[in-house]
């Protein structure tokens, strides 16, 4: 089963700039993730799509920040403008129930740099 | 809210030795909690998860155990390996599958 799969892995931008990135989730997950990641820290949810249907964009800044999910595939997340503090590791999930339980599999991530 | 919280923050420890990274959070209406590893500049690789109703999980040298009724889980790594350098980072599931992670503990294992 191939896995979540991520690009690009890096992104170095200037602030104010805008910057995309990727995910194409595992074949059948109905539920797709982005977490923001900043250095030292855990996972923080952005946003979570069911399908391509948003479930939860609660601790996303759309003032900046935005997603889509087109036909209930790839996902796209998109920052415009980028701020320093938005350097981190940006992580896209996926998820299925398995054994009578829910699990997230993460791809590799894309680590952004804002200077 | 969901507040998870993950202790010690960093663990170092010679080869061979047991050891237990904690996990605890502050609402205990979970579905489940699953432990993961993340290697740097990698993602995360799901270790074990357990169920609301599960006490706890094995695999391998691995054993996680879970208290909810405390807001606890523990990740016991028996005979440590240079291998099992990495940090390791506990999520709890709550409704629509919605998922809060903790801080991290990062581990180093001293050959």
């Amino acid at each position: 089963e191939a896995g979540v799969a991520q690009s690009p892995r890096y992104k170095i931008i200037e602030k104010r700039q805008s910057v995309a990135f990727w995910c194409n989730p595992i074949s059948g997950h109905a539920t797709l993730y982005w977490y923001q990641q900043i250095l030292g820290q855990g996972p923080k949810l952005l946003i979570q799509f069911q399908n391509n249907g948003v479930v939860d964009d609660s601790q996303l800044p759309k003032d900046r920040f935005s997603a889509e999910r087109l036909k209930g595939v790839d996902s796209t997340l998109k920052i415009q403008p980028a701020k320093l503090e938005d350097s981190a590791v940006y992580l896209c999930a996926s998820g299925r129930i398995r054994d009578s339980s829910y699990e997230q599999y993460f791809g590799p991530g894309t680590r952004l740099t804002v200077t | 809210k969901q507040e998870v919280t993950q202790i010690p923050a960093a663990l170092s420890v010679p080869e061979g030795e047991n050891l237990v990274l904690n996990c605890s959070f502050t609402d205990s209406a979970i579905y489940n909690l699953q432990w993961f590893r993340q290697d740097p500049g990698k993602g995360l690789t799901s270790l074990l998860l357990i169920q609301s109703s599960q006490r706890e999980q094995t695999s391998g040298r691995l054993n996680a155990s879970l208290d909810k009724s405390s807001g606890r889980s523990t990740l016991y790594i028996a005979a440590s390996q240079p291998g099992d350098s990495a940090t390791y980072l506990c999520a709890v599931r709550r409704t629509g599958n919605q998922f809060y992670f903790g801080t991290g503990t990062s581990l180093t294992v001293i050959p």
